[in-house]
């Protein structure tokens, strides 16, 4: 079993739809969640972090995590075709240290 | 406020050369993390760095990698003698004191012939 896993995609949706990106994680012991959005040939972007258990909204995105569960999800609302992407989960595994593990990335499609 | 710098952006060896990668935090940033994202697949952590220290290792290659990062200017990822699997994309991201977020660098793109 992979420590931090996403389905790869494509996700297509419809423009003004909305995006729900899913990662799960191995280790109960992590604490720190993020996502990262990396276009083609560019470096990844920082998204959100969420810590705790619940909701946390930034814009058009909302992240839910759900520790005993052991997943984390990014939502987008009123997906735009820019926001065509990959969409990367890191996880702080075990929560020591500073060392992030990547999930493979969700790659996203938005049609307009 | 200037974000994470890397040079080169893209960097061509030939095969038993050595790469020499730099990395300069953003300001105010002290830890250095270096990543790798081979062609079609996920990034991988490599090391994570303080000012003169080497905090995790855990993901660096036992043989002919190295990284620095000196007191004064950037950190530096070598790697000595590349073969063909070392062509990949090597990111590198910065942290403030304290905090977890990390910010990537625009990556150098290293291909071997």
């Amino acid at each position: 079993q992979k420590e931090v896993e996403q389905n790869s995609g494509p996700l297509s949706v419809p423009e003004g739809a909305i995006a729900s990106l899913n990662c799960t994680y191995s280790d109960r012991v992590s604490q720190s969640f993020f996502w990262y959005r990396q276009y083609s040939g560019k470096s990844p972007e920082l998204i959100m972090s969420i810590y705790s258990n619940g909701d946390k909204e930034d814009g058009r995105f909302t992240a839910q995590l759900n520790k005993a569960s052991q997943y984390v999800s990014l939502l987008i609302r009123d997906s735009q075709p820019s926001d065509s992407a990959t969409y990367l989960c890191a996880v702080n595994i075990g929560g020591a240290g500073n060392k992030l593990t990547f999930g493979g990335g969700t790659r996203v499609l938005v049609k307009p | 406020n200037a974000g994470v710098m890397q040079n080169p952006r893209h960097l061509v060896r030939r095969r038993g050369q050595e790469a020499r990668l730099r990395c300069s935090p953003m300001k105010g940033h002290s830890h250095v993390y270096w990543y790798r994202q081979l062609p079609e697949e996920g990034l991988k952590f490599m090391v994570y760095l303080q000012k003169e220290n080497i905090i995790d290792e855990s993901g660096m290659p036992k043989e002919r990698f190295s990284a620095e990062f000196p007191k004064e200017g950037p950190s530096i990822l070598r790697i000595q003698q590349v073969v063909r699997g070392d062509s990949a994309a090597y990111f590198c991201a910065s942290s403030p004191m304290g905090r977890e977020t990390q910010y990537f660098g625009p990556g150098t793109r290293l291909l071997v012939l």
